[in-house]
């Protein structure tokens, strides 16, 4: 099975920073890779595709980046909106597998 | 506009059986992978499974294997999950999920495009 490492899994930042999560693959999984945002009870939001595609209507703040089976989101300068949880997914093998998630606080 | 609307979700005693539906709208359904989603209370993502477009194809996470199966009829546009045998374990809101197809990706599947608004499983005796 392919590990999705997610770091960190919480984080404080205020409005303005500059912040990245990073996920780490156990294995190469090409471009792979997309990036979600989830507010609480509401349903995942897809930020990011093939590593580091912006999903039509996300902000340009929001970017992704691949380095070997590192994969990087950037937020580069933080919103209010987007105090929220964050996951990485991997779709290159079986089982599909989600990263733990960052849970990005005031 | 792409909707996936789930339904058949309740409360259920341990070891019983729940079947999920999810109504899909706004899009080619027999084009797409679909997949299901699930996410216990506070807890992360998990991907349950999914089904090629034709339904030739069907993969499951390891914790549900066996007990789960996933369905599709494609002239009414629905997709199922059939959950058997179900624990406490299986708790979580589940999620019918459009996997995305662009490219080379139609034929493995991409990754989850379009979300429904779930529906929650609480098993309980």
């Amino acid at each position: 099975d392919i590990q999705m490492t997610q770091s960190p899994s919480a984080m404080s930042a205020s409005v303005g920073d500059r912040v990245t999560i990073t996920c780490r693959a156990s294995q190469g999984i090409n471009n792979h890779l997309a990036w979600f945002q989830q507010k609480p009870g509401k349903v995942p939001k897809r930020l990011i595709y093939s590593s580091s595609s912006l999903q039509s209507g996300v902000p340009s703040r929001f970017s992704g980046s691949r380095s070997g089976t590192e994969f990087t989101l950037t937020i580069s300068s933080l919103q209010l909106e987007d105090f929220a949880t964050y996951y990485c997914l991997q779709h290159d093998g079986y089982p599909i597998t989600f990263g733990q998630g960052t849970r990005l606080e005031i | 506009e792409v909707q996936l609307v789930e339904s058949g979700g309740g409360l259920v005693q341990p070891g019983g059986s729940l079947r999920l539906s999810c109504a899909a709208s706004g899009f080619n359904f027999g084009s797409y992978w679909m997949a299901w989603v699930r996410q216990a209370p506070g807890k992360g993502l998990e991907w349950v499974g999914n089904i090629k477009q034709d339904g030739s194809e069907e993969h499951y996470v390891a914790s549900v294997r066996g007990r789960f199966t996933i369905s599709r009829d494609n002239a009414k546009n629905s997709l199922y999950l059939q959950m058997n045998s179900l624990s406490a374990e299986d708790t979580a809101v589940y999620y019918c999920v459009r996997r995305y197809c662009g490219g080379s990706t139609c034929d493995s599947g991409g990754d989850f495009e379009y979300w429904g608004q779930g529906t929650l499983v609480s098993v309980s005796s």
